[in-house]
């Protein structure tokens, strides 16, 4: 199974500053026949299910701020929030679905 | 809109048996392979299985916790999913999401305890 690895494990910003969380896959997760990367992000807050933020490495879904924004390709990926706004206190999941799903174990993210 | 909803979870005893379903919605549900997901309390989160489509042998397979224990199935005519658990454990206490790609849904919770 493709192993994912997040860093940093936890990480306090100030508010409107920028965050930055990483991903790194065991092995790619782009796909050749379509040149894309098989990575999505997740925001989970206290008791509530998670939420799918990115899907295929950058494309934002649906009513996500655009403060969100993904990057990455192959076995590197970065999720970067431009300016922190207090409601995006939570853990972040990073999640490949090139293969058997596997997720990333978690950046806790809190305000400094 | 995707929608997928889960249901059945509960509170059960160690070795007793759970079914969990999961009824899928705004998506041809026949054509994707579809897993289970699953997080417990406080938890990260773990992949429990899969289901292929049936045009793709709608075989399974099932992560090592689990294998032996659990049953993926699919109603297609009805876009649904199931996960059938059996000699559930206490390390089995959890929320349990249905997905293709991607969580969607709210989960159901899988208490197992004495």
């Amino acid at each position: 199974d493709i192993v994912m690895t997040q860093s940093p494990d936890s990480l306090a910003v100030s508010l409107g500053e920028r965050a930055t969380i990483n991903c790194k896959s065991s092995q790619s997760v782009l796909h050749s026949s379509n040149r894309k990367s098989y990575l999505a992000w997740y925001q989970q807050k206290p008791g509530q299910p998670p939420k799918l933020l990115i899907s295929w490495a950058s494309i934002r879904e649906s009513g996500v701020p655009d403060r969100f924004s993904g990057s990455g390709s192959g076995t590197d990926f970065t999720l970067t929030i431009s300016s922190l706004q207090a409601e995006d206190v939570a853990v972040y999941y990073c999640q490949q679905y090139y293969s058997v799903l596997t997720f990333g174990q978690g950046t806790k993210l809190e305000i400094k | 809109e995707v929608q997928l909803v889960e249901s059945g979870g509960g509170l059960v005893k160690p070795g007793e048996s759970l079914r969990l379903s999961c009824e899928a919605s705004g998506f041809t549900f026949s054509d994707v392979w579809m897993n289970w997901v699953r997080q417990a309390p406080g938890k990260g989160l773990e992949w429990v299985g899969r289901i292929r489509s049936k045009t793709d042998g709608g075989t399974t397979d099932y992560a090592a916790p689990v294998k032996g224990r659990f049953i993926i199935s699919r109603d297609d005519s009805k876009n649904t999913l199931y996960l059938h658990m059996n000699s559930l454990q206490t390390e089995d206490t959890a929320v349990y999401f249905c997905t293709g790609f991607y969580i969607r849904g709210r989960g159901t919770l899988v208490t197992v305890s004495s």
